[in-house]
């Protein structure tokens, strides 16, 4: 039973426009919510977070946000850029925080 | 930023040998540290998770006694491979995390290719 879901598996996105990619998650319990960028041959790397009391969190060009009732989170890059290429996770943390639940990934492709 | 290596980053053995896989923290100490399994265009799967000076957490359908997991310091877990297989061929990736914060920091993986 995959708790955290991301159905796109790739997206392309021409340099410069915005990539949003997908999340939905199905355990309520889920309190903790991260995006991981990952290169192939290489460890994920964090990418930004967000507590479920909030809805939204912003860094540069990356923004989460968070749909609790829908159960759905979304990153948000602008303007991407050919080096965003890469696999993009999604993870939740229970409230305990002892497990990561790791979606499938997305591989995002930007072309120049 | 916090730092985690592996070693080796890749490596190849015989069927029925037993391969140890190194996960270090370099600039923090790792209260917790996790193991991860991923096959192509999968998915990371977590095998273990392991906290310094106990014994590790298995995940259901993770065989403990083939995938050893020692965590003998805050700095410091191994995983070893015993009587490797050619199923047994994957990506292995670790990550360690500090008891205050939730995100993980992984290290940059090892490929293992058993013949």
């Amino acid at each position: 039973d995959q708790q955290v879901k991301q159905n796109s598996p790739s997206l392309s996105v021409q340099e410069g426009r915005i990539s949003i990619l997908n999340c939905d998650y199905t355990n309520s319990m889920f309190d903790y919510f991260l995006w991981y960028k990952k290169y192939p041959a290489e460890g994920p790397t964090f990418l930004i977070s967000i507590s479920s009391i909030k809805d939204k969190n912003e860094d540069g060009r990356f923004t989460v946000f968070l749909n609790k009732s829908a159960k759905h989170l979304s990153l948000h890059i602008v303007p991407s850029q050919p080096g965003d290429s890469a696999v993009y996770f999604c993870a939740a943390n229970d409230a305990g925080g002892f497990k990561t639940i790791f979606g499938a990934g997305t591989r995002l492709f930007v072309k120049a | 930023g916090a730092v985690v290596s592996q070693h080796p980053s890749w490596v190849i053995c015989k069927s029925g040998t037993s391969v140890k896989i190194e996960c270090r923290s370099l600039d923090f100490q790792a209260t917790t540290m996790f193991w991860y399994r991923q096959f192509p265009k999968q998915s990371l799967m977590l095998m273990a998770t392991s906290n310094e000076g106990s014994k590790a957490t298995y995940e259901q359908g993770v065989e403990k006694d083939k995938f050893l997991i020692n965590h003998a310091s805050l700095t410091l877990s191994t995983l070893t491979v015993t009587s490797a297989h050619p199923e047994d061929s994957s990506f292995y990736i670790c990550s360690a995390r500090v008891s205050v914060s939730l995100e993980q920091y992984f290290g940059p993986g090892t490929r293992l290719t058993v013949t």
